[in-house]
């Protein structure tokens, strides 16, 4: 069973970049058909879908982050990342890694976390 | 304010059926699969239903999903005490090219 754990900073300064890191075990990133997928939920707030990206570096971005986010690979670490450049406060939430090989399908995630958007 | 509509809460007594209802468009429910989460404080959201009405291994079968036409819903028969969460529904979006998520919906046994 594929299991999923994120890290980076919890703390992050206004109009930097915030950078997260999904370590993959249990299996390989380059299994065929699997997505591996951003989420993120705000305190007090709902799920919101940030991205993904294919085995073959093909991404799709939620239009609202588009242009701030990017999500790559790195196959020789088993691993895949996110960066949101330009934060403001409204990114502080806790961020969840997650894969899938159906489009809304999420499983299983990463146990989440937190990073908070503050000087 | 999320693509996919779900009401902000529901409750129920220990034992009686509950449903969440989700409701979206053509170019999400309407023309794609369906899928709940369950959501618990601190911990990361679980998969409930899979592609409409499917249930994951592990999944208790009080738990039950269906869709027709632009509008799903989740049930969850004899209710427990345990079954306190969040419950999320989400689909892929043709139009935006990416999964949409409901705004969650909080689920009290009262």
């Amino acid at each position: 069973q594929v299991q999923l754990q994120e890290s980076g900073p919890g703390l992050v300064k206004p109009s930097q970049t915030l950078s997260l890191t999904c370590s993959v075990s249990g299996g390989s990133i380059t299994i065929g058909s699997y997505y591996w997928s951003w989420i993120r939920q705000p305190a007090g707030k709902g799920l919101e879908w940030i991205g993904r990206i294919y085995i073959s570096g093909s991404t799709n971005y939620n239009p609202s982050l588009k242009s701030r986010v990017t999500i790559s690979l790195d196959t020789s670490k088993n691993q895949f990342s996110l960066k949101v450049s330009s934060v403001t406060a409204a990114d502080t939430a806790v961020y969840y890694c997650a894969t899938s090989y159906s489009s809304g399908q999420f499983d299983p995630w990463g146990q989440g976390t937190l990073v908070t958007v503050s000087s | 304010q999320s693509v996919l509509t779900q009401p902000p809460s529901a409750s129920g007594t220990p034992g009686q059926r509950v449903t969440i209802s989700c409701s979206g468009s053509n170019s999400n429910i309407g023309s794609n699969y369906v899928y709940w989460y369950q959501h618990l404080p601190g911990t990361a959201p679980k998969l409930l239903i899979s592609r409409n009405n499917q249930r994951p291994s592990g999944v208790p079968d009080r738990f039950s999903g269906s869709k027709s036409g632009t509008s799903a819903s989740l049930a969850i028969s004899g209710l427990r005490s345990e079954d306190e969460a969040d419950y999320y529904c989400a689909a892929w979006d043709d139009s935006l090219s990416g999964v949409v998520f409901g705004g969650g919906t909080k689920l009290t046994a009262l």
